[in-house]
C-alpha cells in the first residue's frame, strides 16, 4: 500500500524568506501523480502544485516549486518570498495513475511572521 | 464558474441521529470523491462515485455509512445512528474524468456529534 509521510509537523518562516516543506512517499508503481494542497484556517483545500512522475522537470507555480527526486521518493515544496497569506496547513498527496483516491500525509503547519 | 459546493457547512447531531451531507460538483464534473478529516490528521479517502454508480468504496466504514450520486441532484453522504467518533470534517472533491489527475475540493462539512 502506498503511504505519504510528512516529517515536519510545524515549520515557521519570516516574511520574504524561503522555506522548504518535506514529503516522502512509498510506492512500487512507476506512474503516479504528486500534489501539494494548502489548507488555510477556512479549511478549504486548495491545490498548490502537481507533478507527474514521468516528468523529470520540477513543477513550478509562481513562488511555489517542487524538488522531485523519484529514486529517493521525495517530493519537497519550496515557497519563495513567503507572505503572511501563505500561513496554512500544507498536505502532500499521492495518486497512482490507475487509481482514484488521493493519499494524504498528515500535514505540516506553516506559520509566517512579519 | 462555481466551485464544488457542500452543505451544510456545519452540522450538529445528537448520538443516534442521521447526518446527511450534500455535495454539488463543479459544472461539467461527473466524478465525485468523499474524504474524511479527523482532528490533526490528513484527509482519508472514503468513496468514489460517478453518476448513479459507486466505483470505489474501499474507504467507507462497513456499517452506518452510505453514499449516492443520483442522475439528478447532488451527491449525498449519509451517516446513520451517528456516534461521537463520527465527528470530523467531511470533504467532497470532483473531477471531470477518472483519468484527470486533479481533484477540486469543496469547503467541507464539519460534523459535530454531541
Amino acid at each position: 500500500a502506498q503511504t505519504v509521510t510528512q516529517s515536519q509537523p510545524e515549520m515557521s518562516v519570516q516574511e520574504a524568506e524561503t522555506v522548504t516543506l518535506s514529503c516522502t512517499y512509498d510506492t512500487s508503481e512507476s506512474d503516479y501523480y504528486l500534489f501539494w494542497y494548502k489548507q488555510p484556517p477556512s479549511r478549504q483545500m486548495i491545490l498548490v502544485i502537481r507533478q507527474e512522475a514521468y516528468k523529470q522537470q520540477n513543477a513550478t507555480e509562481n513562488r511555489f516549486s517542487v524538488n522531485f527526486q523519484k529514486a529517493a521518493k521525495s517530493f519537497s515544496l519550496k515557497i519563495s518570498d513567503s507572505q503572511l497569506g501563505d500561513a496554512a496547513m500544507y498536505f502532500c498527496a499521492y495518486r497512482s495513475q490507475a487509481g482514484t483516491a488521493l493519499i494524504f500525509g498528515k500535514g505540516t503547519t506553516l506559520s509566517v511572521s512579519s | 464558474n462555481a466551485g464544488v459546493m457542500q452543505n451544510p457547512r456545519h452540522l450538529v447531531r445528537r448520538r443516534g441521529q442521521e447526518a446527511r451531507l450534500r455535495c454539488s460538483p463543479m459544472k461539467g464534473h461527473s466524478h465525485v470523491y468523499w474524504y474524511r478529516q479527523l482532528p490533526e490528521e490528513g484527509l482519508k479517502f472514503m468513496v468514489y462515485l460517478q453518476k448513479e454508480n459507486i466505483i470505489d468504496e474501499s474507504g467507507m466504514p462497513k456499517e452506518r455509512f452510505s453514499a449516492e450520486f443520483p442522475k439528478e441532484g447532488p451527491s449525498i453522504l449519509r451517516i446513520q445512528q451517528v456516534v461521537r467518533g463520527d465527528s470530523a470534517a467531511y470533504f467532497c472533491a470532483s473531477s471531470p474524468g477518472r483519468l484527470m489527475a486533479e481533484q477540486y475540493f469543496g469547503p467541507g462539512t464539519r460534523l459535530t456529534v454531541t
